[in-house]
């Protein structure tokens, strides 16, 4: 089974900062089987970006994703207090299990 | 516009059974895989089951293989997950996912409000 690590487990910044956060694979993972979600208490997760860097329909352009193998990044360039929430990445392999990370939490500072 | 709306939830003592329900509309459910992914309290998102586009292919996370039990209606647009032997650490939010692939890689474009499952005493 892939385990995927999330870091930082926190990340606190302000309005307007920029927010890189990690997720590092225990072993290599395609590029198109990497996503990223977005989750907000009592909604439902939303989709970001597939196959590592590609954005979801409607997601504005300030989230952007990167990466290979086991080391993938996703990158909020500006933020807007809507994106203050959980962050999940996720590898949607040719099989199961399809893991997720722990989770980013991305705090108002 | 697509809609996953998860039903079913409730309150179980241990040892006990439950079944989601998750309707499905907006799309058409038989072309797609679904799945059910479940999230504890205070913890992170957690896959658990996933059944291919027409029911022919069926798998489940080590933590409930044997116990849950993914199906579908595709003539009723619905998404099942019954579940067995019940135990506290399976108290979670579950929400159904619909499953979407591209030449882009696959993903969860979709997802319901979830239905929380209490397993106590």
């Amino acid at each position: 089974e892939i385990v995927l690590t999330q870091s930082p487990g926190t990340l606190s910044l302000s309005p307007g900062e920029r927010a890189t956060l990690s997720c590092r694979a225990s072993q290599s993972v395609s590029s198109s089987s990497l996503v990223w979600y977005q989750h907000k208490p009592g909604q439902a997760p939303r989709l970001l970006i597939y196959g590592a860097s590609s954005r979801a329909t409607g997601i504005p352009d300030r989230f952007s994703g990167s990466g290979s193998g086991t080391d993938f990044t996703l990158t909020i360039s500006r933020l807007e207090p809507e994106d203050f929430a959980v962050y999940y990445c996720q590898q949607f392999g040719s099989s199961p299990p399809y893991t997720f990370g722990q989770g980013t939490k991305l705090d108002i500072k | 516009q697509v809609q996953l709306v998860e039903s079913g939830g409730g309150v179980v003592q241990p040892g006990g059974s439950l079944r989601l329900s998750c309707a499905a509309s907006g799309f058409t459910f038989s072309g797609f895989g679904m799945h059910w992914v479940r999230q504890a309290p205070g913890k992170g998102l957690e896959w658990v089951a996933f059944i291919r586009y027409d029911g022919s292919k069926k798998y489940s996370a080590d933590s409930v293989k044997g116990r849950f039990t993914i199906s579908r209606d595709n003539s009723k647009n619905t998404l099942y997950l019954q579940m067995n032997s019940l135990r506290g650490d399976d108290t979670a939010v579950y929400y159904c996912a619909k499953g979407f692939c591209s030449g882009g890689g696959c993903c969860y474009d979709y997802w319901g409000q979830g239905t929380l499952v209490t397993v106590s005493s």
